[in-house]
């Protein structure tokens, strides 16, 4: 049973520059949330996907947008890099659709962006 | 105020001892409650969850959950060396979003 996977496991970018980061949920899940960790920090939720649409929106000003596919899979954008936004980004895939523990996150590996 | 909060710690244990972690939330309507273990330069893995008020073992984990007073815990039973990580508190609030604590770091001390 694969688990979460995201691409790619490290990026350097410069500031200005646009970046695009990819996830595909575990098997069976519908539902992706994108977080950002700053190193010593908790994750901070950006927003969450299901059904291909944005459901739920953290505090991120508009340059963090995504989009989720039909295959479940996603992709989170961010656009005009500053250099606060080197973090590491995770993708969690969750059922979301009903029962106890439909809501349980299970994270991917992350991608760790750097901005220069 | 922050949705859930943690002591930092470090929090440092002998090994074979009970490792005790606390959590605080603000959103008094929330009604999941998680715990990940995050080892440095990895991603959070869930340990447990839990919804109900009282304890919830799985193995030589056991949360605990009062939710009159707003207090989620975990208490690592025998900690092995193996345990020493960052302990992540997720609270998936009433407009089901989930908010995590800043982490507490354990070391457990062979």
């Amino acid at each position: 049973d694969a688990g979460v996977t995201q691409s790619p496991t490290h990026l350097i970018k410069t500031r200005g520059q646009q970046v695009t980061l990819r996830c595909s949920p575990k098997s069976g899940h519908d539902t992706v949330s994108w977080y950002q960790q700053a190193l010593g920090q908790g994750p901070q939720f950006i927003f969450q996907y299901y059904e291909e649409e944005e459901r739920q929106r953290g505090n991120f000003p508009d340059r963090f947008s995504g989009h989720q596919f039909p295959n479940y899979s996603s992709e989170l954008n961010v656009n005009a890099l500053l250099l606060g936004d080197s973090a590491l980004y995770l993708c969690a895939s969750s059922p979301l659709t009903s029962g106890r523990g439909a809501d349980t996150q299970y994270f991917g590996p992350g991608t760790r962006l750097t901005v220069l | 105020q922050k949705e859930v909060e943690q002591n930092s710690g470090p929090l440092s244990v002998p090994e074979g001892a009970i490792a005790s972690l606390n959590c605080t939330y603000s959103d008094r309507g929330s009604q999941s409650f998680f715990w990940y273990r995050q080892y440095s330069g990895k991603s959070p893995e869930l340990i447990m969850f839990i919804y109900s008020n009282g304890d919830k073992e799985d193995g030589r984990f056991t949360a605990q959950l009062n939710k009159a007073s707003q207090y989620v815990s975990l208490l690592i039973r025998d900690s092995q060396p193996s345990d020493s990580a960052t302990y992540l508190c997720a609270v998936r609030g009433t407009g089901n979003q989930f908010y995590f604590g800043t982490g507490t770091s354990l070391t457990v001390i062979p």
